[in-house]
C-alpha cells in the first residue's frame, strides 16, 4: 500500500495510437516523477514536476507528453510511439523534490506493436 | 560518468542470510537508497543511509562506506516472500537519484 495509484495497469497500442497513462498520489506530496523501466536496466529518470511545475525533462523524445494539473495527478500523454518504447512506466512522489524519499506505483506495463 | 554496480542475479536458502552488494562511482554523494521490487509491482523503500555503517531495521540491515563507495544489503532469516528484486539508488551532489539495474535475489526451499 504505498498511496500512489496508476491506471492503466497493462496497455497494448499501436505505433499510430494515442493513449494517456495517470498517476495519482494520496501522500500530501509536493513532488511527481515518471520513470521507464527495462528489462535488466536502470530506472531512467524522463519527467520531474515540483508544485506543479515541470522541474526536469531528461532529453525524453517529444512522442512523450507530461502534463501535471494539480499536486495529486501527474499524466504521461503518449503518441506515435516505437517498439522500443515498450517497458514498464512507473510513477513516483516525494513530499519534496530532491531531498525526499520516493514513493512509487504499481507502473503501467506498456506494449508497442 | 555516474555508475551503480550490483550482482544481476543471486540464490540462496529459506532461513539463511544473504548480502547484496552496491559500489558506486557518482559525481557528489547525498545518500543511498535501497528498494525492494517484487515482480509487477512498485519498487518499495527498505532503507536510507548516509552516514558510515550499519542501519538495523528488523531482519534487513544496510551498510555504508563512504570512502570506498560501499553499501550492502543483508537480509536474515530468508524468508520465500523475499525473493524479489533489490534496486540500490545514490543521490549525487545535483540531488538526482542515479539507479543500479537490481539483484533478482532467488530464495529456494
Amino acid at each position: 500500500e504505498t498511496g500512489v495509484t496508476q491506471t492503466p495497469r497493462h496497455l497494448v497500442m499501436g505505433m499510430t495510437n494515442k493513449k494517456s497513462l495517470k498517476c495519482e498520489q494520496h501522500l500530501g506530496h509536493n513532488a511527481m516523477y515518471w520513470y521507464k523501466q527495462s528489462a535488466k536496466k536502470p530506472l531512467e529518470l524522463m519527467f520531474v514536476y515540483n508544485f506543479k511545475e515541470q522541474t526536469e525533462n531528461n532529453s525524453v523524445p517529444s512522442r512523450f507528453s507530461p502534463e501535471c494539473p494539480n499536486s495529486s495527478h501527474l499524466f504521461l500523454h503518449l503518441h506515435t510511439l516505437q517498439p522500443e518504447d515498450s517497458a514498464l512506466y512507473l510513477c513516483a512522489s516525494s513530499q519534496n523534490e530532491d531531498t525526499d524519499t520516493q514513493y512509487f506505483g504499481p507502473g503501467t506495463r506498456l506494449t508497442v506493436l | 560518468g555516474q555508475n551503480i554496480d550490483q550482482p544481476t542475479e543471486m540464490t540462496a536458502t529459506e532461513g539463511a542470510i544473504v548480502q547484496i552488494n552496491c559500489t558506486y562511482q557518482t559525481s557528489g554523494f547525498n545518500g543511498l537508497f535501497w528498494y525492494q521490487q517484487h515482480a509487477g509491482e512498485a519498487p518499495t523503500f527498505l532503507s536510507y543511509n548516509v552516514l558510515d555503517g550499519l542501519e538495523e531495521k528488523g531482519r534487513f540491515s544496510s551498510f555504508l562506506s563512504r570512502s570506498k563507495g560501499y553499501s550492502y544489503l543483508l537480509l536474515k532469516e530468508l524468508q520465500m516472500k523475499d525473493s524479489a528484486s533489490y534496486l540500490c539508488a545514490v543521490r549525487d551532489s545535483n540531488y538526482q537519484l542515479i539507479w543500479g539495474a537490481g539483484t533478482k535475489l532467488i530464495i529456494k526451499p
